[in-house]
């Protein structure tokens, strides 16, 4: 199976600030990756998919980047719906490997 | 707008059995292939199962398999989840997730609560 290792697993930040988490591959999966947001008691919501695309309706202060095993999910000018968890997925085989999460706090 | 709205979740004895569906709308269901995700209280994100649009291909999670069954009714929009011999580390809030051609999981159901305790 392919381990999705995400860093840091945790994260403080201010209203405004940019910010990089990461996220890397046991093996090379090409661009098959997403990236998912998850508040508290919510569903998760699809925010990336093949890397660096957006999902339809998300704003472009959500940005990917990478490709085989390292990638990264960029979130500039953050504001307070922001601050959430945030999940790295593997759709390169079967089975399907999510990292196991980057929380987004208010510094 | 795509809906999946999930049910079927409660509680259960360990070693029992639940099955629960996830209604879609607003998109060609039968295009698509679905999926199962569970997040256990506290925890992250765990893949289930996987089903192709014509139910040709599934696929399990390795700690599912052989306890749980996916399937989905194309003419009637909804999708399944046969879950037998439940064990308490079954206990998770279950995700219905569509997967669109090219896009990744793009839509999620709200989720339905399965607790497996005696």
């Amino acid at each position: 199976d392919i381990q999705m290792t995400q860093s840091p697993s945790s994260l403080s930040a201010s209203v405004g600030d940019r910010v990089t988490i990461t996220c890397r591959a046991s093996q090379d999966i090409a661009n098959y990756l997403a990236w998912f947001q998850q508040k508290p008691g919510k569903a998760p919501k699809s925010l990336i998919y093949a890397a660096s695309s957006l999902q339809s309706g998300v704003p472009s202060k959500f940005s990917g980047s990478g490709s085989g095993t390292d990638f990264t999910l960029t979130i500039s000018s953050l504001q307070p719906e922001d601050f959430a968890t945030y999940y790295c997925q593997q759709y390169k085989n079967y089975p399907y490997t999510f990292g196991q999460g980057t929380k987004l706090e208010i510094k | 707008d795509v809906q999946l709205v999930e049910s079927g979740g409660g509680l259960v004895k360990p070693g029992g059995s639940l099955r629960l569906s996830c209604a879609a709308s607003g998109f060609t269901f039968s295009s698509d292939t679905m999926n199962w995700v569970r997040q256990a209280p506290g925890k992250g994100l765990e893949w289930v199962s996987s089903i192709s649009s014509s139910s040709y291909y599934i696929y399990y999670a390795d700690s599912v398999k052989g306890r749980f069954t996916i399937s989905r009714d194309n003419a009637k929009n909804s999708l399944h989840l046969q879950m037998n011999s439940l064990r308490a580390e079954d206990t998770a809030v279950y995700y219905c997730a569509r997967f669109a051609v090219g896009r990744s999981i793009d839509y999620w159901g709200q989720g339905t609560l399965v607790t497996v305790s005696s």
